[in-house]
């Protein structure tokens, strides 16, 4: 079955800290995965995708098909980046995201 | 601009009340999908759209209705709302085929 999971709920760091966001997934084909990211009060936008393997705001993603894992990193948080986080992997056949339960990340000052 | 549009963005009703949520996109895109944001749910597919008179079910359909008459317009439908629908809803659309989808900004429903 196709599945996404996130298993921290809420992550909160000091301002410079470095930052991991966990995800794993279940997918019998070749995946494709994405980091979304909400701030408060705006609309979801994507962050990362893993096949573009760049670097956006200092986050970095990378798919690691033997664990099964797309676990984003930073090496120091910044307030700015407090948000919820969501992993999403997209089934090609549908273009149907599928959504894990997020993490909130809090950076405090 | 392009972008994803939603309305209303905020909606209090009662249980029963047939309401529709719109959702307009002016980028040509085909696909188009309705999520519902729940905490600790994350995000849920509840109806998605390949393209014009196209529909399909997502993981969460019950108690929805959708339609695609033109392909800029994804009417989300509650024939009867109930309190267990009461969320945030999130329209999205991209390319077919195109890995990034765009989101709208989200109508929070509240049904009493």
């Amino acid at each position: 079955a196709q599945r996404v999971t996130q298993p921290e709920k809420l992550l909160s760091v000091f301002k410079g800290a470095p930052v991991e966001l966990k995800c794993n997934y279940s997918y019998s084909g070749s995946p494709e995965l994405f980091w979304y990211v909400q701030y408060s009060r705006q609309r979801l936008q994507l962050l990362l995708r893993h096949i573009s393997r760049e670097s956006i705001k200092g986050f970095t993603a990378d798919l690691n098909k033997g664990e099964t894992s797309f676990h984003l990193k930073k090496p120091f948080a910044q307030e700015e980046d407090s948000a919820m986080y969501y992993c999403a992997l997209r089934d090609g056949g549908t273009d149907k995201l599928i959504f894990g339960t997020g993490t909130r990340l809090q950076v405090f000052p | 601009e392009a972008q994803v549009t939603q309305n209303p963005r905020y909606l209090i009703t009662v249980t029963g009340k047939k309401l529709t949520v719109t959702c307009s996109q002016n980028m040509n895109h085909e696909y188009m999908s309705w999520y519902r944001q729940d905490p600790g749910l994350g995000l849920r597919q509840i109806y998605y759209s390949m393209n014009v008179e196209v529909t399909d079910k997502g993981d969460v359909p019950e108690g929805y209705k959708v339609s695609r008459k033109e392909k800029r317009n994804f009417p989300l439908i509650l024939e009867s709302p109930s309190p267990n629908q009461t969320s945030l809803y999130f329209c999205a659309s991209s390319p077919r085929g195109y890995n990034e989808q765009f989101f709208g900004p989200g109508t929070r429903l509240t049904v009493l």
